[in-house]
């Protein structure tokens, strides 16, 4: 068990480009979450999956940003027309079904400039 | 929503100090977790302790549910022990398991 892997690490982009990162939780885990930090915060909460299906959505998580989790493995999350304001460490967090402890990737941080 | 608040938010410590981080919350809570964030950005599993006491090398948790507060103890720090530490509760009121955090204690330990 590798535990939970993202990717890219580092995004540089231009503001009004559309981004995509990928997060592969631990295998077998069926919860899979998305998490935003911006420097000097806590991390903050803004999708959750059970397998494939979202089943929350923060108020931070605006019509820009769009979260799949397709067969309940992997997951995506896509910034459409990014801002400066986007930018920030994205974190993916799994957890198994009998486990209650959430385990986080490495982070994508996201630079708009 | 929960609230979590974590003091001292600054804590400076010389090598081989002992320290006390603390984790109030506003509400009952389902699940509570300590990590450390080191400078890279990766969050480590310290504890998960929605309850009791738990101890693991030189670091120790002890959560007390009824009073809302939760203690992570650093004993002879070294320096990497370095970096940011979070307190995170999952609030049973909410749907899902969604974490919310604290705003973190950054601990610096000076050789």
């Amino acid at each position: 068990d590798t535990g939970v892997s993202q990717d890219p690490r580092h995004k540089i982009t231009k503001r009004g480009q559309n981004v995509t990162f990928r997060c592969d939780p631990i295998s077998e885990h069926n919860r899979l979450y998305w998490y935003r930090q911006t420097l000097g915060q806590g991390p903050e909460f803004l999708t959750y999956f059970q397998n494939e299906a979202q089943l929350e959505k923060s108020r931070l998580l605006s019509d820009r940003f769009s979260a799949e989790r397709p067969k309940g493995s992997f997951s995506t999350l896509e910034i459409q027309r990014t801002e400066q304001g986007d930018s920030a460490m994205y974190l993916c967090a799994s957890e198994g079904y009998r486990d209650y402890e959430q385990y986080f990737g490495p982070g994508t941080r996201l630079t708009v400039t | 929503g929960i609230q979590v608040e974590q003091s001292p938010p600054d804590l400076i410590l010389q090598e081989g100090a002992n320290s006390t981080l603390r984790c109030n919350f506003s509400d009952s809570v389902n699940n509570l977790q300590w990590f450390h964030q080191n400078p890279w950005g990766q969050l480590i599993n310290l504890f998960y302790i929605p309850s009791g006491t738990k101890q693991n090398g030189r670091l120790s948790a002890t959560t007390v549910a009824t009073e809302r507060y939760s203690l992570l103890y650093i004993s002879s720090s070294q320096t990497t022990d370095s970096g940011v530490y979070f307190c995170a509760v999952e609030d049973p009121k909410a749907a899902g398991n969604k974490l919310t955090f604290g705003g973190g204690t950054r601990v610096l330990v000076k050789p």
